[in-house]
């Protein structure tokens, strides 16, 4: 079965520093990946996807995410962190799809409190 | 505005009532899905629907039912509730095709007493 973990429940960061929030999965076959993020009291929103190709993902807001094969990570990443990033990041895993639809195996969750 | 909006947003009830939770999309997506979110922050998917066909149907008491009169909602009926019950309930739905996220919406917070 599809798993994800995020060994951190939280990630302290100053504003104007980078951060880095952490992710690694287990897959069988190739692995899509998908980073969202939740503002209080709000939906899930998508941030970015790794599918194929380049291991450099850019995606919404200035994040991007580095996959690493050998490592089996994931990590979302950001040069520059601001206030306004402070919300509960999901990593995710596709899991079962088909013609259907598809379903995802999320990670618990890595809560970014940026610092003023 | 194009989103997956549900109803209501907070919900208040006592054990053993009936509830339901309502949701839309006018994104035009094939499927529709439910994820429950506890306290603890963790997601986990429910029930999927495409084309008013039950997909997938993790296991989730038969208490949880759901309802899609077409393609464009998915509601959620819950019958005789109980206080484990209470979490945050988000909707999402996705278009066709294997490479595609979900679209959430704002989520239903469920409190049973």
């Amino acid at each position: 079965a599809q798993s994800v973990a995020q060994p951190e429940d939280q990630v302290n960061v100053a504003e104007g520093n980078p951060l880095t929030v952490k992710c690694t999965y287990s897959v069988s076959g190739n692995p899509y990946l998908f980073w969202y993020v939740q503002y209080p009291n709000r939906g899930l929103q998508f941030l970015l996807k790794y599918i194929t190709g380049d291991n450099l993902v850019k995606g919404s807001y200035g994040f991007e995410a580095e996959f690493n094969k050998s490592q089996t990570s994931f990590h979302l990443k950001k040069p520059s962190a601001l206030v306004s990033d402070s919300a509960l990041y999901f990593c995710a895993v596709r899991d079962a799809w088909g013609d259907y639809g598809q379903n995802f195996v999320f990670g618990p969750g890595t809560r970014l409190s940026v610092l003023p | 505005d194009t989103a997956v909006s549900q109803t209501p947003k907070y919900l208040v009830t006592q054990m053993g009532n009936d509830k339901s939770i309502k949701c839309e999309q006018n994104l035009g997506h094939d499927t529709m899905y439910w994820y429950k979110q506890d306290s603890k922050k963790f997601l986990k998917i429910m029930f999927s629907y495409n084309n008013k066909e039950l997909i997938i149907n993790e296991t989730v008491p038969n208490r949880f039912s759901p309802k899609s009169p077409d393609k464009a909602h998915l509601n959620l009926h819950i019958n005789s509730l109980e206080l484990g019950d209470s979490a945050v309930y988000f909707c999402a739905s996705s278009p066709r095709g294997d490479t595609y996220g979900y679209t959430f919406g704002s989520g239903t917070r469920l409190t049973v007493v």
